[in-house]
């Protein structure tokens, strides 16, 4: 099976800059990849990470330890539209159907 | 908007009833996947199709089924409905030009079991 883990929750002010981290156990593995959603809201795809690095996208950056089984989101220049919760993901292999198993999500609190 | 769409938006029924959820995907998606999302269980992967076949399942209840259809549309049954079924239910789809790395949401359906 899959289980992730991820803080539950993050409070920062606007400007700065949030790290979440996730870690994973999986029995199949493809990639990392993040989510984010707002209150009432549908899950957003942020970044997908399938090696071991940092991909950069825009403000978000995410970044991927493959032997680690350890990945993070950097979210820098905080504005107040991100307060949202955020979800690391493990993308399962081809073979298994590319599913998604999601971590329990972190929701980002930004305060002015 | 992703480009999915799921019908209908809200669902309010009563325990013992059977719903079904239906969902289009994003046009050149072949694979449908639907999760539910609820306050103390997440966002739990339910099951997968790819152009019609049943391609991968989760943690779902023998009470619920799905299917997709020719036209790629796909629906989630769910029968004998107790309390602790209601929850969000979302639809994404993938695969389009044979890229997976991203699944696209639906706007998902809220369904409330009394």
């Amino acid at each position: 099976g899959q289980s992730l883990e991820q803080p539950s929750e993050v409070t920062a002010v606007e400007g700065a800059i949030v790290q979440i981290n996730c870690t994973y156990q999986t029995s199949g593995f493809y990639g990392l990849s993040w989510y984010q959603q707002h209150d009432g809201g549908a899950p957003t795809f942020l970044s997908y990470n399938a090696l071991d690095g940092l991909e950069e996208t825009g403000r978000f950056s995410s970044f991927l330890s493959r032997s680690d089984s350890y990945g993070y989101l950097l979210l820098q220049e905080l504005q107040m539209k991100d307060s949202a919760s955020y979800f690391c993901a493990v993308r399962d292999t081809p073979a298994a159907g590319n599913k998604l198993t999601f971590g329990g999500g972190t929701r980002v609190l930004v305060k002015p | 908007d992703s480009g999915v769409t799921q019908t209908p938006k809200h669902l309010i029924t009563a325990t013992g009833q059977r719903v079904t959820l239906r969902c289009s995907p994003r046009s050149g998606d072949l694979s449908v996947y639907w999760y539910q999302q609820s306050l103390d269980q997440g966002l739990q992967f339910l099951i997968q199709y790819y152009n019609g076949e049943e391609r991968a399942k989760g943690n779902i209840l023998e009470r619920f089924s799905a299917q997709q259809f020719p036209d790629l549309h796909s629906e989630l049954n769910l029968s004998s409905l107790e309390l602790g079924d209601s929850a969000l239910y979302f639809c994404a789809s993938s695969g389009g030009q044979g890229s997976y790395n991203e699944q696209f949401f639906g706007p998902g359906t809220r369904l409330t079991v009394l």
